[in-house]
């Protein structure tokens, strides 16, 4: 089985930094997403790492260390529209592709 | 524009009721999943269909079952076996020939048992 673990909720200011950790314990391992997900919508892609190292793209980042079960998604500059639900998913090594698992979420309060 | 389409977006439902949501995409994936959310837990997985006329079930597969007769669809019926089924539903489809190789969901029906 599988168990991802990520903070419930986080809250900060306009324009500030903030890190959503997420660890997790699987049987295997074949990649780590990250998805946005506005309250009563589709949860949208934003990251994906399989390699250790940090992945950038715009405004987010995402960091995965694999021997320590370790991620993280970084959102820089943050704007009143980055409010929502962050979800940590990771693909079960026995899988070459799909059934992701999927962490409880982190709920991102930005404040003017 | 390529998508998945979830419908509807609210749905009530009687106990004893079965009732069937679609789900279907026009991205020419393979691959297609059920997941269930509720307040405060992840996504869990109720069932998936990696091909035309295959399925298997998930972690939380009891009280639904689905059918895969065409790659664009994949309908998920909660039957009157389900127990609790109030939540919110999604669909996905799994990209599985470009990188980053994710998924791709629908916007979701809410499920409600009054």
């Amino acid at each position: 089985g599988q168990n991802i673990d990520q903070p419930t909720e986080m809250t900060a200011t306009e324009g500030a930094i903030v890190q959503i950790n997420c660890t997790y314990q699987t049987s295997g391992f074949n990649g780590l997403f990250w998805y946005q997900q506005h309250a009563g919508e589709a949860p949208t892609f934003l990251s994906y790492n399989v390699l250790d190292g940090l992945e950038e793209k715009g405004r987010f980042s995402s960091f995965l260390s694999r021997s320590k079960g370790y991620s993280y998604l970084l959102l820089k500059e943050l704007q009143m529209k980055d409010s929502a639900s962050y979800l940590c998913a990771v693909r079960d090594g026995s899988d070459s592709w799909g059934k992701l698992q999927f962490g409880a979420g982190t709920q991102v309060v930005v404040t003017p | 524009d390529g998508g998945i389409t979830q419908s509807p977006k609210y749905l009530f439902r009687k106990e004893g009721q079965n009732v069937t949501l679609s789900c279907e995409q026009n991205l020419n994936h393979d691959a297609m999943y059920w997941y269930r959310q509720d307040p405060g837990q992840g996504l869990r997985l109720i069932y998936y269909s990696q091909i035309v006329n295959d399925f298997q079930k998930g972690d939380i597969a009891e009280g639904y079952s689905v059918s895969r007769e065409k790659k664009e669809s994949f309908p998920l019926t909660v039957t009157s076996a389900q127990k609790n089924p109030t939540a919110f539903y999604l669909c996905a489809a799994e990209n599985r020939d470009t990188p980053p190789y994710g998924y791709t969901f629908g916007s979701g029906t809410r499920l409600t048992v009054v």
